[in-house]
């Protein structure tokens, strides 16, 4: 079974931490995507990474970054945490991107920041 | 303009009976496809059903079909006979050739309630 692993599944923390949110995918996918989900918005991409070292905004990439160092790990950072950034995070793994190839997701990290 | 659009927040359904999920897309890609997830409670997303733009027939899996009408671009999840296990947020996504063609976008997600 393909295996999308988020370190945390809560994690609370202060306005102006540095934190990062740490994903690992087993399966060797080529793309890996952060996403983020609100009530009433659905899920919205803030990153994805297609390769080791590269990257591409989303839709809302606005007070974060990634890292992508290994094929297997996508990291999403909030460089100085804000109190609008407490959400649901969701990070999905693809193989090479066929037109009905399907996203596998973790299981989230609700992250609230007070 | 919205990409993805489900409008219905909250169904309810009693059990054993069918219930349809609404979605509607817009696109300009001749190309794109469609998925439906489900949400339980516990937080991961399950992988339902998919459509593509040029199949012919109706997407379906086990329970799940797929009512696919394309000049209407809506992409409506059909869930039969009801369970209580089916109580979850659904959500419907697209894929377009256009640009990077990896994401999925998603719509706003439908909470499905299940009642005895």
């Amino acid at each position: 079974d393909v295996k999308v692993t988020q370190s945390s599944r809560y994690l609370v923390k202060r306005t102006g931490e540095k934190v990062f949110l740490e994903c690992v995918q087993d399966m060797d996918h080529e793309n890996m995507f952060w996403y983020r989900q609100d009530p009433g918005l659905g899920l919205r991409l803030i990153y994805f990474s297609y390769d080791v070292k590269m990257k591409e905004k989303g839709d809302i990439p606005e007070g974060y970054s990634v890292s992508r160092e290994k094929k297997e790990r996508f990291s999403l950072i909030l460089e100085s945490a804000s109190t609008n950034q407490t959400s649901m995070y969701l990070c999905a793994s693809s193989s090479h991107g066929a037109l009905e190839e399907k996203l596998f997701f973790g299981s989230g990290t609700q992250l609230s920041v007070l | 303009a919205q990409k993805i659009t489900q409008t219905q927040p909250g169904m309810f359904v009693q059990e054993k009976e069918a219930v349809t999920l609404d979605c509607t897309y817009d696109t300009s890609d001749p190309s794109y496809g469609l998925f439906w997830y489900k949400q339980p409670s516990s937080g991961e997303m399950i992988f339902l059903i998919y459509q593509g733009s040029y199949d012919q027939q109706n997407a379906t899996e086990g329970r799940y079909s797929l009512n696919f009408q394309k000049a209407r671009k809506s992409a409506n999840l059909v869930i039969s006979a009801s369970q209580l296990g089916d109580s979850a947020m659904y959500f419907c996504a697209m894929r377009e050739v256009s640009g990077s063609a990896r994401q999925l976008t998603f719509g706003s997600g439908t909470q499905l309630t299940v009642l005895p």
